[in-house]
């Protein structure tokens, strides 16, 4: 089947730590995406990349890193630059940058310890 | 700046009792208009792209329509099992780059 995995489902991170939150889809598509959901508020974008080894940053990038070094595969690192990491994180995939519908992965939950 | 607005911000319908949800949008050069729907806990689950004023969707009890500044979601005879939250997205070209803007989404409970 298709589709997009995220792991881990939860994750906790100590003050000062680093974390990475794995996305890999298997849909051969070109364009992903890193969003995160807080309560009450819509999903903003943190980064995006459109081809292999290409990425942009979002909205709301500071405090996170990505990189894209195969085309199924885009990891998200939150740095201990982010002071507000709680939150639903979701990855995302389309064929291309456009009109073309997003479909997303199961998420991640992030929580500080 | 894109602007989209979702409301209700929740709803509460008895099994059987058809409703609207509405999306407002504020873009400029819309390229498509997406729906989704999100259980607690889980990713989005995609439900219609709508491209075009006038354009309308069907998916079993789901029907979604476009205007020109709206977008609705009809839930005709809906069952416990259609709760969930539902989000609307707008995607437009924004600076060279087609900007997807999320609204905050209808949570919707169905009640037997």
């Amino acid at each position: 089947d298709g589709g997009i995995t995220q792991s881990p489902k939860y994750l906790f991170r100590k003050e000062g730590q680093n974390v990475t939150l794995s996305c890999e889809q298997n849909l051969n598509h070109d364009a992903m995406y890193w969003y995160r959901q807080d309560p009450g508020q819509g999903l903003r974008l943190i980064y995006y990349s459109q081809i292999v080894n290409d990425f942009q940053k979002g909205d709301i990038a500071e405090g996170y890193s990505v990189s894209r070094e195969k085309k199924e595969s885009f990891p998200l690192t939150v740095t201990s630059a982010q002071k507000n990491p709680t939150a639903f994180y979701l990855c995302a995939s389309s064929t291309q940058l456009g009109r073309e519908t997003q479909y997303f992965g199961p998420g991640t939950r992030l929580l500080v310890l | 700046e894109d602007q989209v607005t979702q409301s209700p911000e929740a709803l509460r319908l008895q099994e059987g009792e058809s409703s609207s949800l509405n999306c407002s949008y504020t873009v400029s050069g819309l390229r498509g208009l997406f729906w989704y729907r999100q259980d607690p806990g889980k990713g989005p689950e995609f439900l219609f792209t709508l491209y075009s004023a006038g354009e309308e969707k069907e998916k079993e009890r789901l029907k979604a329509t476009l205007t020109k500044k709206e977008s609705f979601l009809h839930i005709t005879a809906p069952k416990p099992e259609d709760s969930a939250t539902y989000l609307c997205a707008v995607q437009a070209t924004t600076g060279g780059y087609q900007k997807v803007t999320f609204g905050t989404g209808t949570k919707l409970q169905v009640i037997p």
